[in-house]
Order: structure tokens, then sequence, then C-alpha cells
């Protein structure tokens, strides 16, 4: 059973069209949730940390937020720039070693 | 600061091939994890460490070892590649009082 679901798998948006992107996770004594960004053939780099339900942090046009079932990443006016993968991921009172557990990513694409 | 490496970028195999995977940091940090990324699946934990001269499994270790007997350094082997072993594989690493992992640039493999 995925403990780490995101929606949805692809987005394709217009320039300064603002959406959302969910990822809905089940675990018990969560530590932190966490989102990345992924571009082709690259590493994931590192966005935001939340920790707590009603928690949100922003960068840039982004803005992620929490609840306790589900964490959300805002995008505000999007550029052909903001193009990549965006990966959720928890880690809970069973992570090995503080391990990450991922979702699948949602691939966004903005269009000029 | 190069942050987190990994070498070779890319690299094909015939079944049965053996090879190792080095990952190597310089940000002096205790934790290094090993990931495997397969398309339609999050990134997995294949191995971890906690620090110098140790090492455990994580979700994925069948197939592969794992030492550390570098701080800095973390090398995957696989002693005989399968088809199944053909992933893009990625090294992350962290500091104990952070929760952020930094990851690297990702190693290609092919299994033929």
């Amino acid at each position: 059973e995925d403990q780490v679901t995101q929606s949805p798998e692809a987005l394709r948006l217009q320039e300064g069209e603002s959406s959302s992107l969910n990822c809905s996770y089940t675990v018990s004594g969560l530590r932190g949730l966490f989102w990345y960004r992924q571009d082709p053939g690259k590493g994931p780099e590192f966005l935001f940390t939340l920790y707590s339900a009603g928690e949100e942090k922003e960068k840039e046009r982004l803005k992620a937020t929490l609840t306790k079932k589900e964490s959300f990443l805002h995008i505000t006016a999007p550029k052909p720039e903001d193009s990549a993968t965006y990966l959720c991921a928890v880690q809970d009172g069973r992570s090995s070693g503080y391990a990450l557990n991922f979702g699948k990513g949602t691939s966004l694409l903005v269009t000029p | 600061n190069a942050g987190v490496t990994q070498t070779p970028k890319f690299r094909v195999l015939k079944t049965g091939q053996s090879m190792t995977l080095l990952c190597a940091q310089d940000m002096n940090h205790e934790y290094m994890y090993w990931y495997r990324q397969d398309p339609g699946m999050g990134l997995r934990l294949i191995h971890y460490s906690v620090g110098e001269g140790t090492t455990a499994k994580g979700e994925v270790p069948d197939g592969y070892n794992v030492s550390r007997l570098k701080k800095q350094n973390f090398l995957l082997g696989l002693e005989s590649a399968a088809p199944s072993q053909t992933s893009v594989y990625f090294c992350a690493s962290r500091v104990v009082r952070s929760v952020e992992q930094f990851f690297g640039p990702g190693t290609r493999l092919t299994v033929l």
C-alpha cells in the first residue's frame, strides 16, 4: 500500500495559469513532509520541509501547505522555467536511517 | 564545494558483470543513502549509512552491497548485474542536525 500518493501524474499549464499539486500520505508519526524539484537528467533539488498541520512555506512562485492527510504545492503565475517533476516525500517513525519515502511525482509542463 | 558527486554518469553492463558506483560528498555529512529511480515508481531506498564503517539495508537491498570505509565516500556494488537492475541510481547525504537531503546528479545504468 502506497504511503505517498501524488496527483495529478502530469499537468500542463499555460504561463500565468495558477494551479496546485497534491500529495496525500498515510503514515503514523509524521516527522516531516518534503517537496523536491527534479529536472530531466538531474538529481532532486530540495524545496521545502513541513512538519505539522497548518504550516505553510513559500519560495518565489511556490507555496507549500500541510494538513493531517495531505500537502499541496501551489504554483502562482507559473513560468516555463517552472517546468519540472515535483516530488513529495515523507519521513515517519519507521523511516530507516531517517530516509525518505517518495511519491511517484507530478510532471509539470508550463507553456509560453 | 562540489556537494554530492557520483561516478560514473552512465554505464552499460552485460548480465553477470560486476561494477561499483562511487558517491562522494565534501560537506562532512554523517548520513549517506543510495536510492534507485525507475519509470512510474518513486525513489526507493537501497542501502544507507549513518556513519563511517556502518551500513544498513533499505527497502530494496537484494543484489547490492555497500561500503563506507571513509566518511566522505559511499560505494554501491553490483556483484552480478541483472536486467532488473537497469535504473537511475541516486546518492544523497545529510548532516545529523538537519532533515534536508542533498542529492547527487545520478548514474544511469543499463544492464543488457
